[in-house]
């Protein structure tokens, strides 16, 4: 099966715009979750996206968003950028079983770079 | 103080020594992962637990719910095992990550 894959790799903004991020999960994984990593702060979870359905949300503001498609497909856009957004934005997706759980291992794309200027 | 902490946070060693990286964490959690991540961003995940220990190869992951602390162990220890460890739990159906432990194996 092919891994999660992310595009893109690397995006380079400025101040004020807005961006958007792609995530294909593996094939039949149908949870998303997107996180944020930046040398200060380390690893912070974005959001969760389920069935099309946002599931959990960290603590972000709203500036940032995502949305998943039936396809399993995800995005998240992030607008009006500041510097700080700068950081290395990873998805990872996992297979949800019927039962409800919600965790189960997560398989990591290689993450989009993204550099505001 | 982090709700999840590691330690240490660098570590440097010689090839062949026997490693430890420990997490400590101060909540409630269902279930623990060990994340390692190389130069470029990339992250594989290395275990899930939630009680006991897990082994595959050369890596061992021990948890202790009570005592609300996970240890990763890396035996004959290889210069390709470098890069940086992360801890994460699970609580409240989100990931909380460590600071992560970055390891140094020379040759």
């Amino acid at each position: 099966k092919a891994g999660v894959t992310q595009t893109p790799r690397y995006l380079i903004k400025t101040r004020g715009q807005q961006v958007t991020l792609s995530c294909s999960p593996i094939s039949g994984h149908r949870s998303v979750s997107w996180y944020q990593q930046t040398p200060g702060q380390g690893l912070q979870f974005l959001f969760e996206y389920f069935s099309e359905t946002q599931r959990n949300k960290g603590n972000f503001p709203g500036r940032f968003s995502g949305r998943q498609f039936s396809n399993s497909r995800s995005e998240m856009n992030v607008s009006t950028l500041e510097l700080g957004d700068s950081a290395l934005y990873l998805c990872a997706s996992s297979l949800v079983k019927t039962s409800g759980s919600s965790y189960n291992e997560q398989f990591f794309g290689p993450g989009t770079r993204l550099t505001v200027l | 103080k982090n709700e999840v902490e590691q330690s240490p946070q660098n570590l440097t060693a010689q090839e062949g020594e026997f490693i430890t990286i420990n997490c400590s964490y101060s909540v409630g959690i269902s279930a623990l992962h060990w994340l390692q991540q190389h130069p470029g961003g990339g992250i594989v995940s290395l275990f899930m637990l939630s009680s006991g220990k897990k082994k595959h190869g050369r890596l061992i992951a021990t948890i202790n719910i009570q005592e609300k602390h996970s240890s990763l162990h890396i035996t004959a220890s290889h210069p390709r095992d470098s890069a940086v460890y992360i801890c994460a739990v699970k609580r409240a159906q989100k990931l909380v990550f460590g600071q992560g432990t970055r390891l140094t194996i020379n040759p």
